[in-house]
């Protein structure tokens, strides 16, 4: 059964910490990204992956880090830097190669800080 | 940065009736795609056109662009109490910037039966 996880599905943080959100893939997917959404508001772009061990900044990238080590694996670290990381945390990838490809989301993390 | 506007930013109808959304954008684009979200869900994409498209169907589902006019709408057919969802378009710059998508604000469509 192909396709994205994400967990945990809930996820508490307390301020100070840093937290990390899982995100796998069996989709044989070169690319990969992190995305951010908040409540009745479109996803912002963290981070992304092209290709196993490279990784760039998206639009929001302050607060946050990534790797790349496995082509299905791609983790995302809220540190403590992050000033308001509570939202709804997205993972998608894509096949590589030319664009015109869509990305595949999985299930989502909600990130609460108390 | 989100490129995207959508409008209305919700809407509600009644079943059977037909939804249309629009989209704008503000830089040249390789593609444009329209994707869903249930409430508290992942995306799931629904369709994809191409910047040399200006329209295409499937399903209840019709995309139109105008590049030239740096807009897009989707229209739902017929819509179901099962359309109720957000919809978001999104747009590609090309292979060159990532694949990255950037994404509308999204709108919230409700049927009601």
């Amino acid at each position: 059964d192909g396709g994205i996880t994400q967990s945990p599905k809930y996820l508490f943080r307390k301020e100070g910490q840093n937290v990390t959100l899982s995100c796998e893939q069996n989709l044989n997917h070169d690319a990969m990204y992190w995305y951010r959404q908040d409540p009745g508001q479109g996803l912002r772009l963290i981070y992304y992956s092209q290709i196993v061990n490279d990784f760039q900044k998206g639009d929001i990238a302050e607060g946050y880090s990534v790797s790349r080590e496995k082509k299905e694996s791609f983790p995302l670290t809220v540190t403590s830097a992050q000033k308001n990381p509570t939202a709804f945390y997205l993972c998608a990838s894509r096949d590589g190669g030319p664009s015109g490809r869509e990305q595949f989301f999985g299930p989502g993390t909600r990130l609460t800080v108390l | 940065s989100q490129q995207g506007e959508e409008d209305p930013q919700a809407l509600s109808i009644q079943e059977g009736e037909n939804a249309t959304m629009n989209c704008s954008y503000k830089t040249s684009i390789n593609n444009l795609q329209w994707y869903r979200q249930n409430s508290g869900r992942g995306l799931v994409h629904l369709i994809l056109i191409r910047s040399n498209e200006r329209e295409k169907h499937s399903g209840r589902l019709r995309v139109t662009l105008d590049t030239s006019k740096k807009s897009s709408s989707l229209l739902i057919t017929a819509s179901r109490a099962a359309d109720t969802a957000s919809y978001f378009c999104a747009t590609d710059a090309g292979y060159n910037q990532g694949g990255k998508l950037i994404f509308g604000q999204g709108t919230e469509l409700s049927v009601k039966p």
